[in-house]
């Protein structure tokens, strides 16, 4: 049973492009989470979501940052028009109905140049 | 806004001594879970604990948890160089299921 897959693993894109992260959750995994964590710091909440709907976006911020989980694929973080201050690592959990454990993938790492 | 403290920030031991990291916070909570973070990685889940449990056991790994402090403890006992990384307590408030508040961890080396 593979575990919870980012690709990709390194992006580096230039100040003004956008940032597509994608995220593909454990086998029979219905929920997925999206965190970011700066340098020496814990990771922080941003979208949780349950296939085609979004449960709670609290800790993203409103503008140029979106997520998706369609019915099909991998669960998408798109950020536009990237800064500097987007680089960071991006993870992606994903969790089961019947758990409250999140199983993590290796992350993205993010640089903005 | 930061749910989770983890105390130490750094904790340097020898193999085969035992390491106890802290984690405190701040509201009520469901459960309380420990990660694991080797430099440049992804996260690896250690043990969930509830909040009507005091203490669990995996392997070399106790947890204990006091709600009435909001507090808990992971006791790593006869470390070996391969538990060098960084440690994380997450809580769930409320309801079971949404999303995960981190401390800041605890980095801790364990030389041979």
């Amino acid at each position: 049973n593979a575990g919870v897959m980012q690709n990709p693993r390194h992006l580096v894109r230039r100040r003004g492009q956008e940032a597509r992260l994608r995220c593909s959750p454990m086998k029979g995994h219905s929920h997925v989470y999206w965190y970011r964590q700066l340098p020496e710091e814990g990771l922080k909440f941003m979208v949780y979501l349950q296939k085609e709907n979004i449960i709670d976006e609290s800790g993203m911020p409103k503008e140029r940052f979106s997520a998706e989980f369609p019915k099909e694929g991998p669960s998408i973080l798109r950020i536009q028009q990237v800064v500097r201050g987007d680089s960071a690592a991006y993870f992606c959990a994903s969790r089961g109905g019947s758990t409250d454990t999140q199983y993590f993938g290796p992350g993205t790492r993010l640089t903005v140049l | 806004s930061q749910q989770g403290e983890e105390d130490p920030q750094a904790l340097s031991i020898q193999e085969g001594e035992n390491a106890t990291m802290n984690c405190s916070y701040k509201t009520s909570i469901n459960n309380l879970q420990w990660y694991r973070q080797n430099s440049g990685r992804g996260l690896v889940h250690l043990i969930l604990i509830r909040s009507n449990e005091r203490e669990k056991h995996s392997g070399r790994l106790r947890v204990t948890l006091d709600t009435s402090k909001k507090s808990s403890s992971l006791l790593i006992t006869a470390s070996r160089a391969a538990d060098t990384a960084s440690y994380f307590c997450a809580t769930v408030r409320g309801q079971a299921g949404t999303a995960l508040i981190f401390g800041k961890g605890t980095t801790l080396s364990v030389s041979s």
